[in-house]
C-alpha cells in the first residue's frame, strides 16, 4: 500500500459527460502529479500541483483541469468526454525533498461509452 | 530532448531463468533521476528503485539488481532466478530535477511485459 488513495476505482460514463477523479496524497506530501495511461500513448504526465499551486503541465487537454485543495487532496476534472479519453488515470504524491520518489495511487479506470 | 526507450516490448522466460530488462534514456540535464516501476496484472504502479545521476553504483536487492552506466545512458534491470510472481509490466522512468524539487514529473518508457512461465 503506497498510502495514496484514489476514488473511484472504476468509472463508466458516456461521451459528452463530465467526471471528477479524486486523489489523496500520502500524509505530509505536498506534491500531487496526475498521469494518464492509455494503450496508444502509454504513461503520460498531465499536471503537477505543489501545496495548492499548479507547477507544471504536460500533455493535458484543455477539456481537462485539476486543482489541489487546502487539505492537499486533488481533483482531476474531465469534461466533454470522448471515447479516446478512456484510460487509467493515476495520481502520485511526492515528499518535499528535491529527490523524493513519487508513489502512485491504485488508479481510476475510466471507460467512456 | 527527454526520452526513455525500452526496446523490449515483451519477454517470456521460464521460471528460474535470469532476465535483463533494458532501459536507455536521453536527457539534457546533468542532474536527473532514474526509476523502475512494476505494474502487475492488478494495475497498480509499484516503485522498485530510484537512482540519481551522480551515483553509478550498481544495486542489488534480493533477486533484483540494477546496472547504471552513464557512458551508455543505460539503466538496466536484472531479475535473477525469475518467479511466476515477477510477471508484470516493468517501466523505466526519468525525472529531470530543478532545485527545490518543485517539478520532477516522470517521463516513462513504453514498458516491457515480462511473462514468467512455470
Amino acid at each position: 500500500d503506497s498510502g495514496v488513495t484514489q476514488t473511484p476505482k472504476h468509472l463508466i460514463t458516456a461521451t459528452g459527460q463530465r467526471v471528477t477523479l479524486r486523489c489523496s496524497p500520502r500524509s505530509g506530501d505536498l506534491s500531487v502529479y496526475w498521469y494518464q495511461q492509455s494503450l496508444d500513448q502509454g504513461l503520460q504526465f498531465l499536471i503537477h500541483y505543489y501545496n495548492g499551486e499548479e507547477r507544471a503541465k504536460g500533455n493535458i487537454l484543455e477539456r481537462f483541469s485539476a486543482q489541489q485543495f487546502p487539505d492537499l487532496h486533488s481533483e482531476l476534472n474531465l469534461s466533454s468526454l470522448e471515447l479516446g479519453d478512456s484510460a487509467l488515470y493515476f495520481c502520485a504524491s511526492r515528499g518535499t525533498g528535491g529527490a523524493d520518489t513519487q508513489y502512485f495511487g491504485p488508479g481510476t479506470r475510466l471507460t467512456v461509452l | 530532448a527527454q526520452k526513455v526507450t525500452q526496446a523490449q516490448t515483451e519477454i517470456s522466460v521460464v521460471e528460474k531463468e535470469d532476465v535483463t530488462l533494458d532501459c536507455v534514456y536521453e536527457t539534457r540535464d546533468t542532474t536527473y533521476y532514474l526509476f523502475w516501476y512494476k505494474q502487475p496484472p492488478s494495475g497498480e504502479l509499484v516503485f522498485l528503485i530510484r537512482r540519481n545521476s551522480f551515483d553509478e553504483q550498481n544495486e542489488i536487492s534480493g533477486r533484483y539488481s540494477w546496472n547504471f552506466q552513464k557512458s551508455t545512458s543505460s539503466f538496466n534491470f536484472t531479475i535473477t532466478a525469475s518467479q511466476v510472481v515477477d510477471s508484470a509490466v516493468y517501466f523505466c522512468a526519468l525525472s529531470e530535477e530543478n532545485y527545490g524539487g518543485s517539478q520532477g514529473n516522470l517521463i516513462f518508457g513504453k514498458g516491457t511485459k515480462l511473462s514468467v512461465k512455470p
